[in-house]
């Protein structure tokens, strides 16, 4: 079952600029976290913000998260080729069961 | 740390055959989880483990897909027989328990499946 959901589901843009993906959720969560795919590879944490977190950083990484609409955003500042990855949103569907993945964002960063 | 191990990193087989997907968590993690990918229908869950003893294999799509945990550095997932339906990457994830299972999760490198 979904729980997460990204939008959009393909983003393209150049190298230096920002972009912002989204996830939506179903659920009350104690958590949200990001993961990032490279093409045949397998998913790497980027970052966890819980729910009495409104925002979190790391690096060129910037997380929001709004429970009130059950929503959370990644952001990448001044992105670079290498950033071209599937990123991917997840949550627990409840309470302390396992994370529930969405079908991610396919970023493309264009040198 | 080596992270997850998994093996084969690709396996190509024909319908009936037996498969069975290998695993290594990370040392002292003690929540392992298999996943499964298609481009369909995303990443499923299909069975995790807490302490080597099976918590939740609902994900399981058959009877023909089962997982076992015979110690703490080792798992399998066995699929018997097999079908083209079932062509996906299996991934293996481990966790420490301080979140109970609901941190963070370390990924292996995934076992491609195709079978024909």
């Amino acid at each position: 079952s979904q729980q997460g959901e990204e939008d959009p589901q393909a983003l393209s843009i150049q190298e230096g600029e920002n972009a912002t993906m989204n996830c939506s959720y179903k659920t009350s969560i104690n958590n949200l976290q990001w993961y990032r795919q490279n093409s045949g590879r397998g998913l790497v944490h980027l970052i966890l913000i819980r729910s009495n977190e409104r925002e979190k950083h790391s690096g060129r990484l910037r997380v929001t998260l709004d429970t009130s609409k059950k929503s959370s955003s990644l952001l990448i500042t001044a992105s670079r080729a290498a950033d071209t990855a599937s990123y991917f949103c997840a949550t627990p569907l409840s309470g302390n069961t396992p994370l529930v993945f969405g079908k991610g964002t396919r970023l493309s960063v264009i040198a | 740390d080596a992270g997850v191990i998994q093996s084969p990193r690709h396996e190509v087989t024909e319908m009936g055959q037996e498969v069975t997907l290998r695993c290594k968590p990370i040392s002292g993690h003690d929540y392992l989880f298999w996943y499964r990918q298609t481009m369909m229908r995303g990443l499923e869950l299909l069975i995790y483990f807490n302490n080597n003893v099976p918590i939740d294999d609902s994900g399981m799509p058959e009877d023909r897909f089962s997982a076992k945990m015979p110690n703490a550095s080792f798992s399998t997932l066995k699929i018997q027989p097999s079908e083209p339906r079932d062509s996906a990457v299996y991934f293996c994830a481990s966790s420490s328990g301080h979140e109970k299972g609901t941190g963070e999760l370390f990924f292996g490198e995934g076992s491609r499946l195709t079978v024909l």
